[in-house]
């Protein structure tokens, strides 16, 4: 069966400082995978997604980055925080043609 | 612009009756529409789906009803448990994409 991880659960980290924030897929070759944020209050807002390795799509500007060095592996990159980047992220993925997506338990960020 | 709608924040149901969940769209391009469900700090977990070339789907307590001149959908849960309150989410499919737009959801609380 296939199993989808996120780590760190929570992060507290300071304005300016870095992020990484890593998923990675068990019990499937060549998922699509997506970073989605979800602010306070707010839905499920699409960030970034990928159909395959190197292959990234951003859907808003923002000050957060997005790789996939592995097939199922994907990374959510910042160089400097801001406060507006705090919230619970999660990644989800999805066979290729669409249909269900799958998510990740998340990760609470907080930036102060 | 919000192309799923979700405009009802918050929904109290006693336990044992019927909770509806109501959920419109603008783009007369998606074809697949799917409903999450999402404890607090959790990922959101898949519910029901239904093609844009039916108007119902049933899986056990939980039915999805789309009227796709209305460009509406809902999802119907018959009887209501105490745990089903969460927040739920539809989510629609632009044809022949991958990727998934939220409703910003609803919050279902089911009480005794």
């Amino acid at each position: 069966s296939q199993t989808i991880h996120q780590w760190p659960a929570t992060l507290v980290q300071p304005v300016g400082s870095p992020l990484s924030l890593e998923c990675t897929v068990e019990g499937t070759s060549n998922p699509n995978l997506y970073w989605y944020r979800q602010a306070a209050g707010r839905g499920l807002q699409l960030l970034f997604y990928s159909v395959g390795i190197g292959q990234i799509s951003s859907e808003v500007p923002q000050n957060l980055s997005a790789s996939r060095p592995q097939d199922r592996q994907f990374i959510l990159s910042s160089k400097k925080l801001l406060l507006s980047d705090s919230g619970f992220y999660l990644c989800a993925w999805a066979t290729g043609g669409g249909g269900e997506q799958f998510f990740g338990p998340g990760t609470r960020l907080t930036v102060l | 612009d919000q192309q799923v709608k979700q405009n009802s924040p918050s929904l109290r149901v006693q336990e044992g009756r019927i909770s509806i969940l109501n959920c419109d769209y603008t783009n007369s391009m998606f074809d697949y529409f799917l409903w999450y469900k999402k404890y607090p700090a959790e990922g959101p977990t898949f519910l029901i789906s239904i093609s844009s070339i039916k108007d119902k789907n049933e899986d056990g307590r939980f039915t999805v009803f789309l009227n796709k001149s209305a460009k509406h959908l809902s999802l119907h849960i018959v009887p209501s448990q105490p745990g089903d309150s969460a927040v739920y989410f539809c989510a629609a499919r632009t044809y022949n994409t991958d990727k998934l737009i939220f409703g910003t959801g609803t919050r279902l609380q089911v009480f005794p």
